[in-house]
């Protein structure tokens, strides 16, 4: 079966702190992307991060990268310098261009 | 426009009273998803549109819920007799064919 493993539901950080939340998946595709979305309260599903399998290279977009282990499946979000402003629910999520895979959410807390 | 828009974004119903939920996608995007989030919770896929082939509706829960996408573009999600527990915010996303989905903001249904 394809699925999303996200085994931490909930998790916090000290602000300015680096918080790390962990992913892993199984597919038997060689083809496919993973994502990272954030979802604060307001509850807009907003696009954090993707990583293309085919690349080796992993994926940063300022304070946010991943650490992307093709081989063992794993796609875990480093956050740097935690801010207020990153308290959401982080889904890990995968697309194989035939099917949209989430997982169930790691909340996370960043106190001040 | 810009982004994926949702309308309405919040419906007060009577139970047994049916329901339309309406998705604009992003221009161009082929790729049309529907999920519902529960209080708390992460998201249940509902259906899936690509382009002009048929629908994959193997996640809609029951024969009360359908959905359509006409011409392409617009997306219309009908729930019929609806249930207390029908109550939730659904979400509409739009994509690419292999490619991140953009969400809308969604739609609270609150079922009486």
């Amino acid at each position: 079966a394809q699925t999303v493993t996200q085994s931490q539901p909930e998790m916090s950080v000290q602000e300015a702190e680096t918080v790390t939340l962990s992913c892993t998946y199984d597919t038997s595709e060689n083809n496919y992307y993973l994502f990272w979305y954030k979802q604060p309260p307001s509850r807009q599903m907003i696009l954090v991060i993707r990583q293309e399998a085919y690349k080796q290279q992993n994926a940063t977009e300022n304070r946010f990268s991943v650490n992307f282990q093709k081989a063992a499946k794993s796609f875990s979000l480093k956050i740097s310098d935690s801010q207020l402003g990153d308290t959401a629910m982080y889904f890990c999520a995968y697309d194989t261009g035939n099917q949209f895979y989430f997982g169930t959410g790691t909340s996370l807390t960043v106190i001040p | 426009g810009a982004g994926v828009s949702q309308s309405p974004s919040n419906k007060v119903t009577e139970k047994g009273k049916d329901v339309e939920l309406r998705c604009d996608p992003i221009s161009g995007h082929t790729a049309l998803y529907w999920y519902r989030q529960s209080l708390g919770q992460g998201l249940e896929f509902l259906i899936y549109f690509q382009g002009n082939s048929a629908p994959d509706k193997s996640g809609l829960p029951s024969d009360r819920f359908s959905a359509e996408r006409t011409g392409g573009s617009v997306s219309t999600l009908t729930i019929q007799r609806t249930q207390q527990e029908d109550s939730a915010v659904y979400l509409c996303a739009s994509s690419l064919v292999l490619g991140a989905q953009y969400f809308g903001p969604g739609t609270r249904l609150t079922v009486l």
